[in-house]
């Protein structure tokens, strides 16, 4: 089956701690994307990643950092500088570079101790 | 700025029709995305409109008014698993989707 798989589901970050969310697709999806959701929020654009070794700050992009060394993966990097990284991360993916109709993984839910 | 409002709860009964609707300001416009999230899970998508006019797919349909920056869902025969909320996403000129906080739907029997 095709899809896209995050994990870990629930992540603990104690204070000063950098952590990593990993998103794994295997859709053949040019694009990548991670966003982060609040409650009473929209979605909000961390980075996206359009090619392999290429990405862009999205809207919220200070205190995080993105990799994109194969097509299939884009781990996310919660650093000690994001502040308030309580939240729920959803990666994405589009079949190709930004327009087309985004599937989402299951999700990871950060908390800090 | 750029802006999506939609309303923030709904309460409906089942086997009743409910419109979520949805309206937004962008630069440049690509199209009107609508997703559901239920609780704790990722959202799936339901509908995609960039021309004018209604979009059937089962008991879900969606409309899109370019002119007026409007958008609805229509679901039909509610069933209670359609109790979610309901994300709105409009995508600008530069291909980003801005999201609205979402409607939470709640059925009642």
């Amino acid at each position: 089956d095709g899809g896209i798989t995050q994990s870990p589901k629930y992540l603990f970050r104690k204070e000063g701690q950098n952590v990593t969310l990993s998103c794994e697709q295997n859709l053949n999806h040019d694009a990548m994307y991670w966003y982060r959701q609040d409650p009473g929020q929209g979605l909000r654009l961390i980075y996206y990643s359009q090619i392999v070794n290429d990405f862009q700050k999205g809207d919220i992009a200070e205190g995080y950092s993105v990799s994109r060394e194969k097509k299939e993966s884009f781990p996310l990097t919660v650093t000690s500088a994001q502040k308030n990284p309580t939240a729920f991360y959803l990666c994405a993916s589009t079949e190709g570079q930004g327009w087309e109709t985004q599937y989402f993984g299951p999700g990871t839910r950060l908390l800090v101790l | 700025g750029q802006n999506i409002d939609q309303p923030t709860e709904m309460t409906a009964t089942e086997g009743a029709i409910v419109q979520i609707n949805c309206t937004y300001q962008t630069s440049g416009f690509n199209g009107l995305f609508w997703y559901q999230q239920h609780a704790g899970e990722a959202p799936t998508f339901l509908s995609y409109n960039v021309l004018d006019g209604l979009e059937e797919k089962g008991r879900f349909s969606s409309f899109l008014s370019r002119s007026k920056g409007y958008s609805y869902l229509l679901l039909k025969e509610l069933q209670m698993k359609d109790s979610a909320s309901y994300l709105c996403a409009a995508m600008d000129s530069n291909y980003q989707l801005i999201w609205g906080a979402g409607t939470k739907l709640i059925i009642k029997p």
